[in-house]
């Protein structure tokens, strides 16, 4: 089955220590992104990846770090949370082409 | 700039009532996307439908239906005889396409809670 798969789906953890979001997908993308959702303002996008080893800042990097060192995977690290980094944070892929992106089920973050 | 609006932020009809749902965006390129995603209370975001800029035909699939209209930069969204099930946020997102013909981001609206009262 074709899928994004975010781990882990909940957290809460406190101000300043390190996390990582894992993000996978099985249908060979090119292309991932992570966005976060917060009410009022919909999504918007933290960074994104056009292949292995290339990535580029979206609308709200500060505070996040990525890597692409294989196709499957584009993990989303939090070096030292605060909280208005709680949030839904979601991870994408598509193909080329323009094709619809594919979103993994979310993850729910709360710094305390 | 590039923008998407979603002016309203919630709906409440009942079942069985046909509800329309605004989107209006903003881009200065001659080509781009449009997107609407659906999520339910359950949290996941469901694909619903691509539209590239040079198709304005309008487009159904069941109770679904969307209206795209450059002259007023909107593509609107229609349920007909709307159900439970279809209470969820829905949010439009707009994909401009780079001089390589593909770009990453989707530029979303702040979305629509829309909720079918029985």
């Amino acid at each position: 089955e074709a899928q994004v798969t975010q781990n882990p789906r909940y957290l809460i953890t406190v101000t300043g220590k390190k996390l990582t979001v894992t993000c996978s997908q099985n249908m060979n993308h090119e292309y991932m992104s992570w966005y976060r959702q917060d009410p009022g303002l919909g999504l918007r996008q933290i960074y994104y990846s056009m292949n292995v080893e290339v990535t580029d800042k979206g609308d709200v990097p500060e505070g996040y770090k990525v890597s692409r060192k294989e196709k499957r995977n584009f993990p989303l690290i939090l070096e030292s949370p605060s909280p208005n980094q709680t949030s839904l944070y979601f991870c994408a892929s598509r193909s080329g082409g323009n094709q619809p992106q594919h979103f993994g089920d979310g993850t729910r973050l709360s710094i305390l | 700039a590039q923008k998407v609006t979603q002016a309203q932020t919630e709906i409440s009809v009942v079942e069985k009532e046909d509800v329309t749902l605004d989107c209006v965006y903003e881009t200065r390129d001659t080509t781009y996307y449009l997107f609407w995603y659906k999520q339910p209370p359950s949290g996941e975001l469901v694909f619903l439908i691509r539209r590239n800029s040079f198709d304005e035909q309008n487009e159904i699939s069941g109770r679904y239906s969307w209206n795209f209209q450059k002259s007023t930069s909107s593509f609107n969204f229609t349920i007909t005889a709307s159900q439970v099930v279809d209470s969820a946020v829905y949010f439009c997102a707009l994909s401009e396409a780079d001089y390589g013909g593909a770009t990453n981001k989707l530029i979303f609206g702040t979305g629509t809670l829309l909720a079918v009262q029985p």
